[in-house]
Order: C-alpha cells, then structure tokens, then sequence
C-alpha cells in the first residue's frame, strides 16, 4: 500500500520568512510526487512534481520542494512567504497502484 | 469544455434521499477520479476510472455508493439512502492516464453534498 504523511495539521509563518511544509510518503518502487494547494471554497491545483531528476523541482507561485529518497520526503518550500500563500496544502504520491494518494493537508497562515 | 466541470455544485437533501453527482472532464482525459474531502479528514479516494472500466473501487465506502463512466467521458457518482455522515465535497478529478504519471490531475470545483 502507498502512504502520504503531513505531520503538520497548521504552519504558521510570518510574511517574507521562509515556508516549509512538510511531507512523507511511503511507496513500492520509484514514487511521483505532487504538490497541490487549494485556496478557500476552490478546487485543488497543481503547484509541482517530482517524476525523475534533479531533487530540487520547482513550481508554480515560487514554491520548489526537495525529494530526499532516504528520508522518503518531499518538503514544500518557499524562500519569501506572502500573505496570499495562506491555503491549504495537500501532498500526494503515485506509486503505481494505479491511484494517486493524498495527505490529509496542512492549512499554511502566512502572517502579516 | 476549458477544465473539469462539476454539477450540481451545491446540493442540500434529506435523509433517505437519492443523489446523483455529475462530472466532466477535460477532452481527451482518460483517467478519471472520485474523491471525498471531509473537514479534517483530507482527501479520501472513492474510485477512479480508466476509459469506462473502474479497476480500483475499494474506496467506496459502502454499496450504497456506486459510480459510472460512459462514453470515456462523463461519469456519475450516485450514493443511494444518503446518510448524514455522507456530506462532504465530492471532487472529481481527470488527467491523461492513470496515475498522472504524465503530469498533474486537475481538479474541478467540486460538489458540496449536505444531508439533513
């Protein structure tokens, strides 16, 4: 079975501070993983992926995240938090199972 | 269409009640999926769909949930003798092939089911 943790249920981050919102997955073989964010009442999007290749991916708004196989963890990160980052993040891994698996999210509050 | 649609988006029913949740995804996605996003319960995978036959449907929580695709496009959702415990978002999601192994899922806005 595949498995996404975010051990975060809340970041908060003051406004220009560096963001970091953390994921684990557990996975048969080599995983995808995304990063999706969903802003209030709106359906998820997209924001990144790690398929292959450079540990360091970088996505849309700014955001980048780093795999680290050992550590099977791929964390969201952004150098300068803005207050319009505040939403909710939800990590996902595709394991070949057929499906894709999401955490649970963590709710990021960019403070001003 | 642009992106996923979802209807009804919002929908309010009794206890008891049939309900029928109607999705639409991209042109030429074959892959399409079922979630259920609960208050603090994440995003809880129901089924998905490759073309019109459904490989995986052990995240549906009970028989009184059942889904169809046709055509290899639109799919229904339906969930018969609705419970209070089954309010929820319904999201649907579509990408090129299963898994998005070839890129992202796309969501669309959901549909937002309150049994009384």
């Amino acid at each position: 079975a595949q498995s996404v943790a975010q051990p975060e249920d809340q970041v908060n981050v003051a406004e220009g501070n560096p963001l970091t919102v953390k994921c684990t997955y557990s996975v048969s073989g080599n995983p995808y993983l995304f990063w999706y964010v969903q802003y209030p009442n709106r359906g998820l999007q997209f924001l990144l992926k790690y398929i292959t290749g450079d540990n360091l991916v970088k996505g849309s708004y700014g955001f980048e995240a780093e795999f680290n196989k050992s550590q099977t963890s791929f964390h969201l990160k952004k150098p300068s938090a803005l207050v319009s980052d505040s939403a909710l993040y939800f990590c996902a891994v595709f394991g070949g199972y057929q499906k894709v698996t999401f955490g649970i999210g963590t709710k990021l509050q960019v403070i001003p | 269409g642009a992106g996923v649609s979802q209807s009804p988006s919002n929908k309010v029913t009794e206890k008891g009640k049939d309900v029928e949740l109607r999705c639409d995804p991209i042109s030429g996605h074959t892959a399409l999926y079922w979630y259920r996003q609960s208050l603090g319960q994440g995003l809880e995978f129901l089924i998905y769909f490759q073309g019109n036959s459904a490989p995986d449907k052990s995240g549906l929580p009970s028989d009184r949930f059942s889904a169809e695709r046709t055509g290899g496009s639109v799919s229904t959702l339906t969930i018969q003798r609705t419970q209070q415990e089954d309010s929820a978002v319904y999201l649907c999601a579509s990408s090129l092939a299963v898994g998005g192994s070839t890129g992202e899922l796309f969501f669309g806005e959901g549909s937002r089911l309150t049994v009384l």
